[in-house]
């Protein structure tokens, strides 16, 4: 049974960055996309951006456009979510999850759903 | 950006009774790459629902989907008090993969 497991809770200051790890246990890498979905308190699901190993592409909702950074290292199966110039508005659980590459066309990947998803990370900016 | 709208806000029903859930997609998702997903509190999502159609893995048959390009739902035919829940639809046709503001089922 593959598991996703994500590093622990973490508190940050504002103007800081934060770093999640997702590392995949149990199943296969290459042949998925780590998505990265945050849940603010109290509030729904926000895709950020996406990341295929296999063709080392990455695509960023466009708010997140510039501060996110998103990277695979494939040796040790783990996914990472980087984000820089946190706000208070960062405070949220931030998951890993991931979805079967279906094909790729030219540089793009076609996913499918979100299958498997990490337990979540709480972080919380605050001075 | 595909914007996706789920309603109602909010169902309450009684174990047993059917519960129908809508999602509306601002444009045309290609190969019905829609998926609906149950969040239970303090819990990461699950998926239930790919394809707009296909019950994944473990779901149990009283959970089922439909619909088309533009237009989906979700029905719970016989409420569990374990269905309490929230529930996401998500189309994942396009890399920004939104999903929708959810909606909250309780159990009377």
């Amino acid at each position: 049974q593959v598991q996703l497991v994500q590093s622990g809770a973490e508190v940050k200051k504002p103007g800081s960055s934060l770093r999640v790890s997702c590392q995949v246990s149990g199943g296969t890498f290459n042949t998925h996309i780590f998505n990265w979905v945050r849940q603010a308190p109290g509030q729904g699901l926000e895709l950020m951006g996406r990341i295929a190993p296999i063709v080392g592409r990455t695509n960023y909702a466009q708010r997140f456009q510039g501060r996110v950074t998103m990277t695979a290292v494939r040796s040790t199966g783990t996914a990472y979510m980087e984000m820089n110039g946190l706000t208070s508005d960062d405070t949220a659980v931030y998951y890993c999850a991931r979805a079967p590459l279906v094909t790729v066309i030219g540089v793009v990947a076609v996913q499918g759903p979100l299958e498997s998803w990490g337990q979540g990370t709480l972080v919380t900016v605050s001075s | 950006e595909i914007v996706l709208t789920q309603s109602p806000g909010t169902l309450s029903l009684s174990p047993g009774e059917k519960a129908t859930l809508s999602c509306r997609a601002s444009q045309s998702v290609s190969n019905s790459q829609l998926a609906w997903y149950q969040q239970k509190p303090g819990q990461a999502p699950r998926l239930l629902i790919y394809g707009a159609s296909s019950r994944a893995t473990g779901i149990p048959d009283r959970f089922s989907g439909r619909g088309s390009a533009t237009e989906l739902t979700l029905t719970i035919s016989r409420l569990e008090s374990e269905d309490s829940a929230v529930y996401y639809c998500q189309q994942y046709g396009t890399s920004s993969g939104t999903f929708g503001q959810g909606t909250k089922v309780e159990i009377k």
